[in-house]
């Protein structure tokens, strides 16, 4: 079973300032995890996914994730916030594959302040 | 490709109505997801489809609650009777295990207000 925990249900931070969007995961399996963004009114969209190999995985729109599984995180960063990075952030965690379905976060609400 | 196509985008119905949720997964994949989101639960997995077979329902909150993939392009969420506490969003993704997919691709969502 899987299990993803999201520490923040809303973060805020200035534009221009460091994001840092925490993900733990709980996998009885080696997990692929994942990042995506939501948009007001708006599907979701892969920001980035670790499947295997490197562990520091950069995705779109200059974020970036890294695999600790020591730590059981993946937490989401990008070092200069811009105003349009307001959304929702979902980090998930599939069973090793593609094809067991995703778990998500409750989400975390990123607001950037001007 | 279109990508995950999903109707109606908004539906608005009274209490005790049938309402049917629709979706068109990407063309040749063979893994079908429907997920509700609520503010309290968040992103919940309903049940998934592989090659038109529902593989896992138990997320499926009642027998109020239905879903069928007639064929690989087409899936329907019926509900029936509707309750305002079926309000939510719900998603419609697709992936396909012969390319390889680590990730799910998701539709624009309907949103359902049930009054």
């Amino acid at each position: 079973a899987q299990s993803v925990t999201q520490l923040g249900s809303h973060v805020s931070v200035s534009e221009g300032a460091l994001v840092l969007l925490r993900c733990n995961y709980s996998s009885s399996v080696p997990p692929y995890l994942f990042w995506y963004v939501q948009y007001p009114n708006q599907g979701l969209q892969l920001l980035l996914k670790y499947t295997t190999g490197a562990t520091l995985v950069k995705g779109i729109n200059g974020f970036e994730a890294e695999f600790k599984k020591s730590e059981t995180s993946f937490h989401l960063t990008k070092p200069s916030a811009h105003m349009s990075d307001a959304a929702e952030y979902f980090c998930a965690v599939s069973g090793g594959s593609g094809n067991t379905p995703l778990v998500f976060g409750k989400g975390t609400r990123l607001s950037v302040i001007a | 490709d279109a990508g995950v196509i999903q109707s109606p985008r908004h539906e608005v119905t009274e209490m005790g109505q049938e309402v049917t949720l629709r979706c068109k997964p990407i063309s040749g994949h063979d893994y079908l997801f429907w997920y509700r989101q609520t503010m309290m639960r968040g992103l919940e997995l309903l049940i998934y489809f592989n090659n038109n077979v529902p593989i896992d329902d138990s997320g499926m909150p009642e027998d109020r609650f239905s879903a069928k993939m007639p064929n690989a392009s087409f899936s329907t969420l019926k509900i029936q009777p509707s309750e305002p506490r079926d309000s939510a969003v719900y998603f419609c993704a697709s992936t396909s295990s012969v390319l390889g997919n680590t990730e799910a691709f998701f539709g624009q969502g309907t949103r359902l207000t049930v009054v």
